[in-house]
């Protein structure tokens, strides 16, 4: 079975602190996709980031930076000093060989001046 | 740089009734989508177009569910009879200029607020 999961439900901090958002993912298939999008206040669904599982480099993007290991089946996220504008839902996700994106439960970050 | 459109924002209806929600997927995207989130809860798929016909549903889908392609640039979802529980946000999504769909990345539309009373 494909699952993903977000154990964090929601994070709390203060501007500028560095936070990391955790994702665990399982699949039995070698090929596949991961993904985050940040979901805010407003509702929508906005792409931040796609890795395959072949490649386990980290990526970072401005403040963002994505961290894959297949060895424990994880794909966190950090951002790094946090700013108000991060505030959001933070949704990890997973897609195989098929159409359909299987989504964590997501985590609320939540970033207080 | 293209989006994803939805229409309307928000429909209210009555239990029942038949609503269809529309989206404008980007103009290039070959595979088309929709998903719902129920309010405080996960993004959880329903269904996957491609070439005129669904390709993937979920269980979710079932027959009172219907999607259409109406002309080159809209995409619906119907709701025959609309009960309680369809209450939630819907988004639709593209990907794909050429590939497998799952290859590609999804782009999602706003959404639309559907309530359901």
């Amino acid at each position: 079975a494909q699952k993903v999961t977000q154990a964090q439900t929601e994070i709390s901090v203060v501007e500028k602190e560095d936070v990391t958002l955790d994702c665990v993912y399982e699949t039995r298939d070698t090929t596949y996709y991961l993904f985050w999008y940040k979901q805010p206040p407003s509702g929508e669904l906005v792409f931040l980031i796609r890795r395959n599982s072949f490649d386990e480099q980290n990526e970072i993007s401005g403040r963002y930076s994505w961290n894959f290991q297949k060895s424990t089946s994880s794909f966190n996220f950090t951002i790094t000093a946090s700013q108000v504008v991060d505030s959001a839902v933070y949704f990890c996700a997973l897609i195989r060989n098929t159409d359909k994106l299987i989504f964590g439960t997501g985590t609320r970050l939540q970033v207080f001046p | 740089e293209p989006e994803v459109t939805q229409t309307p924002s928000h429909q209210v209806t009555q239990m029942g009734q038949e609503v269809i929600l529309r989206c404008v997927p980007i103009s290039n995207h070959l595979y088309f989508y929709w998903y719902r989130q129920i309010l405080g809860q996960k993004v959880e798929f329903l269904v996957s177009f491609y070439n005129n016909e669904i390709s993937e549903k979920s269980e979710i889908f079932d027959d009172q569910f219907s999607v259409e392609r109406p002309d080159g640039s809209n995409f619906t979802l119907k709701i025959r009879s609309t009960k309680l529980e369809d209450s939630a946000m819907y988004f639709c999504a593209s990907s794909g200029t050429s590939g497998r769909a799952g290859t590609d990345t999804q782009y999602f539309g706003p959404g639309t607020r559907l309530t359901v009373l």
